[in-house]
């Protein structure tokens, strides 16, 4: 069965750098999109960002664009989120979630996410 | 941007009831790309239906989806003790894709 699992997460400095991974089994992870959707402390959801089956398009949320890159390793298995000029705003659970197709922002599997604070 | 808004915030119901959850949109959702996930405590959201109406992968037939336009419902047929958790809908029609701030399902 289809399996997603983040790590990265932890405590950062505003204005510093981190980089989740997201690794990907039980499906054909070249096949499908690939995204990260976040989550504040008691709030609701918010799509941060996909990337396509391919790797060759990726698209971001305003919130995060031109801070946040998303990535994709097919021969790990694995998708990235390299996170930039972090931000009070940017506290948030962070799920890696599987596209139902190639791109149709259907979220068919979700990992059970990784705790990023950013806090001074 | 379509704003996504769910009603009621919270419904309060028994094991055995019918919950109606309601989710209205600022603009037509476009080819009823409206989808419905399911979070309980601690977990991370669950695919319950997409395309309005159609049921994910090994979800029970006690939830179904209705709706077009700008108004869609999410229905559990009769409420098991697993379905208590917080609903919320999705759409995907429109950049960006936006959810619902979500319906909280509590026992009575």
């Amino acid at each position: 069965q289809v399996q997603l699992v983040e790590s990265g997460g932890g405590v950062v400095q505003p204005g510093r750098s981190l980089r989740l991974s997201c690794a990907a089994s039980g499906f054909n992870f070249s096949g499908n999109g690939m995204h990260w959707v976040r989550q504040a402390p008691g709030k609701g959801l918010e799509w941060v960002a996909v990337i396509s089956y391919d790797g060759s398009n990726k698209y971001y949320g305003d919130s995060v664009k031109g801070r946040f890159t998303i990535s994709r390793d097919i021969s790990k298995n694995t998708l990235y989120l390299q996170m930039n000029s972090l931000r009070a705003e940017d506290t948030a659970v962070y799920y890696c979630a599987k596209d139902r197709g190639r791109i149709s922002y259907i979220f068919d599997s979700w990992g059970q996410g990784t705790l990023v604070t950013v806090t001074s | 941007e379509i704003v996504l808004t769910q009603s009621p915030g919270t419904l309060s119901l028994s094991p055995g009831e019918r919950a109606t959850l309601s989710c209205r949109a600022s603009q037509s959702v476009s080819s009823s790309y409206l989808a419905w996930y399911q979070q309980k405590p601690g977990q991370a959201p669950r695919l319950l239906i997409y395309a309005a109406s159609s049921r994910a992968t090994g979800i029970p037939d006690r939830f179904s989806g209705s709706g077009s336009g700008t108004d869609f419902t999410l229905t559990i047929s009769r409420l098991e003790p697993e379905d208590f958790a917080v609903y919320y809908c999705q759409q995907y029609g429109s950049s960006p894709r936006t959810f619902g701030q979500g319906t909280k399902v509590e026992i009575k």
